[in-house]
């Protein structure tokens, strides 16, 4: 099992940019893919994309592609969210999991969710 | 299309069974997840291809898959399954479903 650690919750203004993180301990976690997943208050959950540590590729869900950058860094386990322009609609918790080869590539670890809240 | 179809709510007196349905043409070919979502919680894998549980999740989750439809089964439902039950299939890309409320009357 890898334990996913997200930063804290966030409190910005329309405009602002923001990079959130998630970091992974154990092994595994620089060898899987790990996943970004928003969820808006009351709302269902949203991929928005993937990213592999190991070379920092990527796959965007087509709804979020050009709203958000994910990159990693696997010297310390650690992949970031980031926008470069925040919006209201961007209010939602969001967190991280990662792809488990044991479990045929399913969510198999999550984080515990990044509350990002963007209000005037 | 790469949609899945869940209802909205299911609700279940404790002791029964619950069954979750989740469709979609993309199950015909890719494999099924299930996660529970309790509130204020993060989500949690329940099933993954289409039958299997991980370890410490109760037999009393099964699931079944025939063509374009999956099935979560919650047999002798309990109060702590009261939850949000979401399917999801990928290959490079993810999906989820729309999350199904399941309610313990």
């Amino acid at each position: 099992e890898v334990q996913l650690v997200q930063s804290g919750a966030e409190v910005k203004k329309p405009g602002e940019s923001l990079k959130i993180s998630c970091k992974g301990s154990g092994s595994s976690f620089s060898t899987s893919w790990i996943a970004w997943v928003r969820q808006v208050p009351g709302k269902g959950l949203e991929w928005m994309g993937s990213i592999y540590p190991v070379d920092s590729d990527t796959t965007y869900s087509q709804a979020f592609h050009g709203q958000v950058t994910m990159s990693a860094d696997k010297s310390v386990s650690t992949v970031f969210l980031q926008w470069t322009s925040l919006e209201a609609s961007d209010t939602a918790i969001y967190f991280c999991a990662r792809r488990g080869a044991a479990v045929a590539y399913g969510l198999q670890d999550w984080g515990q969710g990044t509350l990002v809240t963007v209000s005037s | 299309s790469s949609e899945l179809t869940q209802p909205p709510s299911v609700s279940v007196s404790p002791g029964q069974t619950a069954t979750i349905t989740c469709s979609g043409d993309t199950l015909a070919k890719q494999t099924a997840y299930w996660y529970q979502q309790r509130p204020g919680q993060a989500p949690v894998l329940v099933l993954y291809k289409d039958i299997e549980r991980p370890p410490g999740i109760p037999e009393r989750f099964s699931g079944f898959s025939s063509g374009t439809i999956v099935r979560l089964i919650i047999s002798e439902v309990q109060a702590e399954d009261e939850a949000d039950y979401y399917c999801q299939s990928a290959d490079r890309h993810t999906v989820f479903g729309g999350g199904t409320k399941l309610t313990v009357l």
